[in-house]
């Protein structure tokens, strides 16, 4: 079983939509989770930290199933420049900066 | 911050050859990460270095890949001989351990083709 896993998609979803992306990891030790987002032909970037309590950043809305050990991206009102790759990220606990990414979910936002 | 620097940017090499990859780091960052992306396995964690030293290199595929960091503003990943099955996007990434935050901050990536 892999450590990190995410449905590739693509999703193609209308300007406007609702989009939601899963990330399910194995090991329970799991402390950091992230969701970068990576442009066609770019480099990954962080786009939000995931805290326990959930958390939002204007139409972005991560949460945190520790019970069921996954995280979730909720889109909404979703714009063509949302059209990406996000890459699910954990981090086991211990002193080091060590992170496994996702195979990445592709969105296609259509007009 | 000039961010994190790449070279090269494209690389198109004959088996067999020797391959050198090089990378600067965001100045002050303490993490080095080398990572390698293709399509059928996504991003994966080749080696990592903390002030300088390798940590984990568990990742390297084979003895084939080396990489150094002979001070904190530089690093390479070497690939002697170099194979097909190379072929793919090398990032570099960098970061600042600070308490909770764990942001890597990736290079453009070197693109490699071995043909």
């Amino acid at each position: 079983r892999k450590e990190v896993e995410q449905d590739p998609g693509p999703f193609n979803v209308p300007e406007g939509a609702t989009v939601a992306f899963n990330c399910t990891y194995s090991n329970s030790a799991s402390q950091s989770f992230f969701w970068y987002r990576q442009d066609c032909r770019k480099e990954p970037k962080l786009l939000m930290s995931v805290y326990s309590s959930g958390n939002e950043d204007g139409r972005f809305t991560a949460q945190l199933n520790r019970a069921s050990q996954y995280i979730s991206l909720l889109i909404r009102d979703s714009k063509l420049s949302d059209s990406a790759t996000y890459l699910c990220v954990v981090r086991v606990s211990g002193g080091y900066q060590k992170v496994t990414f996702g195979i990445g979910t592709k969105l296609q936002v259509i007009p | 911050d000039a961010g994190v620097i790449q070279s090269p940017r494209h690389e198109v090499t004959e088996m067999g050859q020797e391959v050198t990859l090089r990378c600067k780091p965001i100045s002050g960052h303490d993490y080095l990460f080398w990572y390698r992306q293709t399509m059928m396995r996504g991003l994966e964690l080749l080696i990592y270095f903390n002030n300088n030293v390798p940590i984990d290199d568990s990742g390297m595929p084979e003895d084939r890949f080396s990489a150094k960091m002979p001070n904190a503003s530089f690093s390479t990943l070497k690939i002697q001989p170099s194979e097909p099955r190379d072929s793919a996007v090398y990032f570099c990434a960098s970061s600042f351990w600070t308490s909770g935050k764990y942001e890597q901050y990736f290079g453009p990536g070197t693109r490699l083709t071995v043909t």
